[in-house]
């Protein structure tokens, strides 16, 4: 039964448009959520996150909003730019828990 | 300062047969976590060391899999007897400071494992 849900495999941007990934969750009891960036043949890294407490996080051009009553976050990327092309996965996590329930990412695609 | 380092990249195997995979995490970093991602599912955690115990093994899938990290340092990850089930990539990460919720966990670049 997955936790964090994607359900876009992928999205397609246009470069300078606003990218903006979506995820669901279902366990009541996460109050962490990060988002992670892959490329091909390399590791996820760290994107961004936002603690439960806090509804807006803001990093240069990445921004996660997080809607507690929805179970539901998302990420938005503006402008976007070919670089961001990359598979994005959501994950969340409870205070004291030393792993990351993750979805099962969407492939952002950046066209010129 | 090198990153996490996984041996090795992809491995192809029988059934039936063993396969080892290596984790060598950022020096200093004490916590190391072992996820899998099978193909086109989501990234799921196995298990968690502090140096060398064992902290959330509660991830693994079964006892074919075993998890060592002797001396706190570098980890393997044996699976014996591989099934077609197993195949995936594996993906170590390290982190100084323990808790899921800092952000400040690294990543491998993986091994992949192929299981015929």
């Amino acid at each position: 039964d997955q936790q964090v849900k994607q359900n876009s495999p992928s999205l397609s941007v246009q470069e300078g448009r606003i990218s903006i990934l979506n995820c669901d969750y279902t366990n009541s009891m996460f109050d962490y959520f990060l988002w992670y960036k892959k490329y091909p043949a390399e590791g996820p890294t760290f994107l961004i996150s936002i603690s439960s407490i806090k509804d807006k996080n803001e990093d240069g051009r990445f921004t996660v909003f997080l809607n507690k009553s929805a179970k539901h976050l998302s990420l938005h990327i503006v402008p976007s730019q070919p670089g961001d092309s990359a598979v994005y996965f959501c994950a969340a996590t409870r205070g004291g828990a030393d792993g990351l329930t993750f979805g099962k990412g969407t492939h952002l695609i950046i066209q010129p | 300062e090198a990153g996490v380092t996984q041996f090795p990249s992809h491995s192809v195997i029988e059934k039936g047969q063993t396969v080892t995979l290596r984790c060598d995490p950022i020096s200093g970093h004490d916590n190391l976590y072992w996820y899998r991602r099978v193909m086109g599912k989501e990234i799921k955690f196995l298990l968690h060391f502090v140096k060398e115990s064992k902290q959330d093994e509660s991830g693994m899938p079964n006892n074919r899999f075993l998890a060592e990290r002797t001396g706190g340092t570098y980890s393997t990850l044996k699976v014996q007897p591989a099934e077609l089930e197993d195949s995936g990539v594996y993906f170590c990460a390290s982190s100084r400071i323990r808790g899921a919720n800092t952000g400040e966990l690294f990543f491998g670049e993986g091994s992949r494992l192929t299981v015929l």
